[in-house]
């Protein structure tokens, strides 16, 4: 059984491009939620999606948008990209928004140059 | 509970000694707090949870220890082993109510080393 996977597992920017990044949920899991994690910090929550709309977000600005299809895989897109934009984001699955047992996936390590 | 600065704590423990990794907390409304994992270069990986009407919860070589009077949390390793080495985070998070349920809000993190 699969679990979390992310992709691209890297990725380099510049500045003012736009970047999507791509998250499957472990099997049988309904909601992703999306962290971004500073070097040497905690992760900060973005935004969750469940039954393919967004329920609850972060202290994020409207640059960072995100999308949930039918098979409950996500994407988080980053418009006008900055560079305190990199980051490693992670996303994370559970079965319902309630589970505590969220599974977090390896990460995207975006770098804007 | 926002993670701060560049500077994690860090405790470093020999093997098999037992471990204790403390963590502050700030919302008396949060209904769950859990302790994650995180290994270089990997996501942050579920270690156990604790309900905030509970005050001691034991899982396989770990307890954690919830005290909401002074609004701490512990997470206790036995028989400490190299590769419990991590980045050790808790998080707080609310069943329901207001804006914020259903997110995790991470706390600073430790650095835990085990020597062999």
């Amino acid at each position: 059984d699969a679990g979390v996977t992310q992709s691209p597992t890297h990725l380099i920017k510049t500045r003012g491009q736009q970047v999507t990044l791509r998250c499957s949920p472990k099997s049988g899991h309904d909601t992703v939620s999306w962290y971004q994690q500073a070097l040497g910090q905690g992760p900060q929550f973005i935004f969750q999606y469940y039954e393919e709309e967004e329920r609850q977000r972060g202290n994020f600005p409207d640059r960072f948008s995100g999308h949930q299809f039918p098979n409950y895989s996500s994407e988080l897109n980053v418009n006008a990209l900055l560079l305190g934009d990199s980051a490693l984001y992670l996303c994370a699955s559970s079965l319902g928004w309630k589970n505590t047992e969220a599974f977090f996936g390896q990460g995207t390590r975006l770098t804007v140059v | 509970g926002e993670s701060v600065g560049l500077h994690l704590p860090t405790l470093s423990v020999q093997e098999g000694d037992n471990s204790i990794i403390n963590c502050a907390y700030s919302n008396s409304a949060s209904d769950y707090f859990i302790w994650y994992k995180q290994e270089s270069g990997k996501g942050p990986q579920f270690i156990i949870d604790i309900r905030s009407n509970m005050d001691k919860r034991q899982g396989q070589r770990v307890t954690v220890l919830l005290n909401k009077t002074v609004k701490h949390l512990s997470l206790q390793i036995a028989a400490t082993q190299p590769g419990d080495s991590a980045v050790y985070f808790c998080a707080e998070k609310r069943d329901a109510g207001g804006t914020s349920y259903g997110k995790l809000t991470f706390g600073q993190g430790t650095i835990l080393t085990v020597h062999p």
